[in-house]
């Protein structure tokens, strides 16, 4: 079974500043996709941005880009010119390549964008 | 398009009664998922289905059912509800592509006392 690390509970950044949430995996395939999703206030989860294991350039997604490790199982985000609307919990998702296409979700990070 | 809808938004449940949540998208989308998600944590997967007909247990099922009659809906099933079972739970599709994203409800807030 994959499992999902993100071991930054919370983090705070100042507004226009960059910011880089860290999530670590464990998996046994070779292809797969990982996931950002962003969860504010308002509880629905949105899709930040998504990257194939098969694919070696890290996807970017305007603010946001992602530096995936595979080798490590690595796959950070990063938020640059963060804005006051960035801030919401985080959540890195693996996407299995098997036929149910389940999604594994890390505990999350909680974002808080400073004035 | 409404995307994925789910209904209720709220609901208060008394230990023992039981409930079905509603889940319906329009996309025309094969996969779709239950999932639940407990104060301060990542969602948990409780069931899933890959088409009409056809579902599957997920990781945390005890308690719940589900069936899928058609491609559009897919609901939810709380048998004898205990307090354990608090929890936001949220729908999801995803569609046959290439593509792995899933497409998520607004969520269903769900309190047993």
């Amino acid at each position: 079974a994959q499992t999902v690390t993100q071991s930054q509970p919370e983090m705070s950044v100042q507004e226009a500043e960059t910011v880089t949430l860290s999530c670590t995996y464990d998996t046994s395939e070779s292809d797969y996709y990982l996931f950002w999703y962003k969860q504010p206030p308002s509880r629905q989860m949105i899709l930040v941005i998504r990257q194939e294991a098969y694919k070696q350039q890290n996807a970017t997604e305007n603010r946001f880009s992602v530096n995936f490790q595979k080798a490590a199982k690595s796959f950070s985000l990063k938020i640059s010119d963060s804005q006051l609307g960035d801030a919401a919990m985080y959540f890195c998702a693996y996407g299995s390549s098997g036929s149910a296409r389940q999604l594994t979700f890390g505990s999350g990070t909680q974002l808080t964008v400073l004035p | 398009n409404a995307g994925v809808t789910q209904t209720p938004k709220f609901r208060i449940l008394k230990i023992g009664q039981s409930m079905t949540l509603q889940c319906t998208q329009d996309m025309n989308h094969n996969y779709m998922y239950w999932y639940r998600q407990d104060p301060g944590m990542g969602l948990k997967l409780i069931y899933y289905s890959v088409g009409a007909g056809i579902t599957d247990k997920g990781e945390v099922p005890n308690g719940y059912n589900v069936s899928r009659s058609t491609t559009e809906d897919f609901p939810l099933r709380l048998e004898l509800a205990a307090p354990s079972q608090t929890s936001v739970y949220f729908c999801a599709s995803s569609y046959t592509g290439t593509a792995y994203e899933q497409y998520f409800g607004p969520g269903t807030r769900l309190t047993v006392t």
